[in-house]
């Protein structure tokens, strides 16, 4: 049973356009949501977080989205870069310690 | 300023064997966790040290697998008698301190048990 999903395994878009990646959650206990991005033979790397507290955050070229009672956030990215490139994972805490990953999505940004 | 690091980057093990996979988290981070990532799913959560302690070891899939951190810094997982379905990365991470905070990775190491 996966409390974090991201349904979409995959994305494609162009460079110059929004990346929207999606992330559904099923524990509502869950307070604590992050974005990752992860290259190849690298570990994830931090990307922006959200508490449960606010319903938006915003850094730079990457916004994300709580809807709390949909149970759903989202990362947008604009402008998307070819080095935005990456496979981009969703997780979440309830109280911030033992985070639960969702699979992630593969982004792709074609020049 | 240097990150987490994994120690091997791979490592190929007969099964049955015992195999020690080794993280030293960033200085002065005081939490630290273990993750294992199999192909196509995202890293799940084995067990996490608030200093020398673990603090939550409820992801340790069974009692073949055991980690240490006695110094608070450095910390080893351990694999017993290991088996094809453990071949997976193993990822480190650490926080400067445990909830809440953004966690570290390390760049994982690769675990193929033969």
């Amino acid at each position: 049973d996966q409390q974090v999903k991201q349904n979409s395994p995959s994305l494609s878009v162009q460079e110059g356009r929004i990346s929207i990646l999606n992330c559904d959650y099923t524990n509502s206990m869950f307070d604590y949501f992050l974005w990752y991005k992860k290259y190849p033979a690298e570990g994830p790397t931090f990307l922006i977080s959200i508490s449960s507290i606010k319903d938006k955050n915003e850094d730079g070229r990457f916004t994300v989205f709580l809807n709390k009672s949909a149970k759903h956030l989202s990362l947008h990215i604009v402008p998307s870069q070819p080095g935005d490139s990456a496979v981009y994972f969703c997780a979440a805490s309830a109280g911030g310690q033992n985070f639960v990953f969702g699979p992630g999505t593969r982004l792709s940004v074609l020049p | 300023g240097a990150g987490v690091s994994q120690t091997p980057s791979n490592k190929v093990t007969e099964k049955g064997k015992y195999v020690e996979l080794r993280c030293d988290p960033i200085s002065g981070h005081t939490a630290l966790y273990w993750y294992r990532q199999s192909l196509g799913q995202g890293p799940e959560f084995l067990i996490y040290f608030q200093g020398t302690g673990a603090a939550d070891d409820s992801g340790l899939p069974n009692d073949r697998f055991f980690a240490v951190r006695p110094e608070g810094s450095v910390s080893t997982l351990k694999i017993q008698r290991t088996e094809r379905g453990d071949s997976a990365v193993y990822l480190c991470a650490s926080s400067q301190i445990a909830g809440g905070d953004t966690q570290y990775f390390g760049p994982g190491t690769r675990l193929t048990v033969l």
